[in-house]
């Protein structure tokens, strides 16, 4: 089956400007996380979805980066004002958690930030 | 809070040599453990697993066991083809809070066999 999709594979943008970037889930995988990738480092925790609801939301640098996932699928992440400390690669990736505990995470190919 | 350290790259080996890559952690809570793998232009895939000590968890000829009384978690293969090159992250996470607080990763390992 399809995995996790993330639209677009690149996006260059003017600082200042508005961003939106895209994922797709495994289709049924209840959960949704949202990484961000710097250059030579480790992905970092932003935020966290069960269902429409985002259960943690503590990774969020500040409050120009927000996230949806209004009907428990598709999320997006918006990103206001960029400034070029946000590029990076930003990732997404899906489980399954329920009651028998947490899933094993896909990610997603991510989408490449560069704001000029 | 959660932390992963792991060793800093880039370890480059030849062919057929013996791997070891290092991975201590620190963690609020019961972990789950992780090694993720990144090859080149592809996205992060996960290698293997093990959710409670003394669990071993192995894929590809790789191996890492779970070891709670030195908090670690440390990748080993015997021998490595360069096809193994990639970059290798150590993760963790804590199921105690139905994965809310994500995946914790490490900086990464390049590896790099060379025939």
């Amino acid at each position: 089956g399809a995995g996790v999709s993330q639209t677009p594979s690149n996006k260059v943008t003017e600082k200042g400007k508005y961003v939106e970037l895209r994922c797709d889930p495994i289709s049924g995988h209840t959960a949704l996380y949202w990484y961000r990738q710097s250059l030579g480092q480790g992905p970092e925790f932003l935020i966290y979805f069960q269902g429409t609801g985002a259960a943690d939301d503590s990774g969020l640098p500040n409050d120009r980066f927000f996230a949806v996932r209004p009907e428990g699928s598709v999320s997006t992440l918006k990103i206001q004002r960029t400034e070029r400390g946000d590029s990076a690669v930003y990732l997404c990736a899906s489980s399954w958690n329920g009651l028998a505990g947490v899933g094993e995470q896909f990610f997603g190919p991510g989408t490449r930030l560069t704001v000029l | 809070g959660n932390s992963v350290t792991q060793m800093e790259g880039p370890v480059t080996l030849s062919e057929e040599a013996f791997l070891t890559i290092n991975c201590t952690y620190t963690a609020t809570g019961y972990p789950s453990l992780f090694w993720y793998v990144q090859y080149p232009g592809e996205g992060l895939q996960l290698l293997l697993k093990a959710t409670k000590a003394d669990d071993k968890g192995s894929n590809k000829g790789f191996e890492a066991t779970y070891r709670k009384e030195t908090t670690s978690f440390h990748l080993e293969k015997g021998s490595v083809q360069v096809s193994d090159s990639a970059v290798y992250f150590c993760a963790l996470i804590t199921a105690a809070g139905g994965g809310a607080d994500g995946l914790t990763f490490g900086k990464g390992t390049h590896l790099i066999i060379q025939p």
